[in-house]
């Protein structure tokens, strides 16, 4: 079975550094990895998506890589604002079958 | 909005009321799905609808039970639920397994 492991539980920053949230999982054989935000007690925003054949894929500030064989993908923030406080999940899709697993998260705190 | 659509938002039942949980998805999307979300603990998957037909379901108690009409709407019927069931209910669509998951924002059952 995947496992999904991220890296910090928990992490606070001061308003304009740059961050890196770590996601490791155990089965290479994935189909994508999505990074979502959740913010408290809301459901989960699509940040990036990365498919199995691609390495990076870039929105805004963000930027999502993904090393398929050593079983591990970065989020990288830049310029950190306080409206990116929010649990930062990763997830991943399996070859087989339809459903992805997920980490525990990341609770990014961004101080002003 | 997401283009996933939960209702309602937050719902508070006894152990002996019945209810339900609706979902919506106005994105033309083949498959459907319902996670629990526990404090500190991944995401869960519950139940996966593939053109209306159901294809995963992950050891749910039988006092959950869901319904695909179609494939725009999704929902869990709540019978004789525990205290450990409260919880945030996340619906997600999703088109083939090419493409990430698109979250509604959540029903947050409380059962007293």
């Amino acid at each position: 079975k995947q496992e999904v492991t991220q890296i910090p539980a928990a992490l606070s920053v001061p308003e304009g550094e740059n961050l890196v949230l770590n996601c490791s999982f155990t089965d290479s054989a994935i189909y994508n990895l999505q990074w979502f935000r959740q913010d408290p007690g809301k459901g989960l925003t699509s940040l990036l998506l990365i498919q199995s054949s691609q390495r990076e894929q870039t929105s805004g500030r963000l930027n999502a890589s993904l090393d398929k064989s050593s079983g591990r993908s970065t989020l990288y923030i830049a310029a950190s604002q306080p409206g990116d406080s929010a649990t930062y999940l990763c997830a991943v899709r399996v070859n087989t079958g339809n459903q992805f697993y997920f980490g525990t998260g990341t609770s990014l705190t961004v101080i002003p | 909005e997401t283009g996933v659509t939960q209702t309602p938002r937050h719902l508070v039942m006894g152990m002996t009321n019945k209810k339900s949980l609706k979902c919506e998805q106005h994105l033309g999307h083949n498959a459907m799905y319902w996670y629990k979300q526990s404090a500190k603990k991944p995401l869960e998957l519950m139940f996966v609808y593939n053109f209306k037909e159901q294809t995963e379901n992950n050891s749910v108690p039988s006092r959950f039970s869901p319904e695909c009409p179609n494939s725009s709407h999704l929902f869990l019927h709540l019978h004789t639920l525990q205290p450990e069931d409260s919880a945030l209910y996340l619906c997600a669509s999703s088109q083939d397994t090419e493409y990430g998951y698109t979250f509604g924002s959540g029903t947050r059952l409380t059962v007293v």
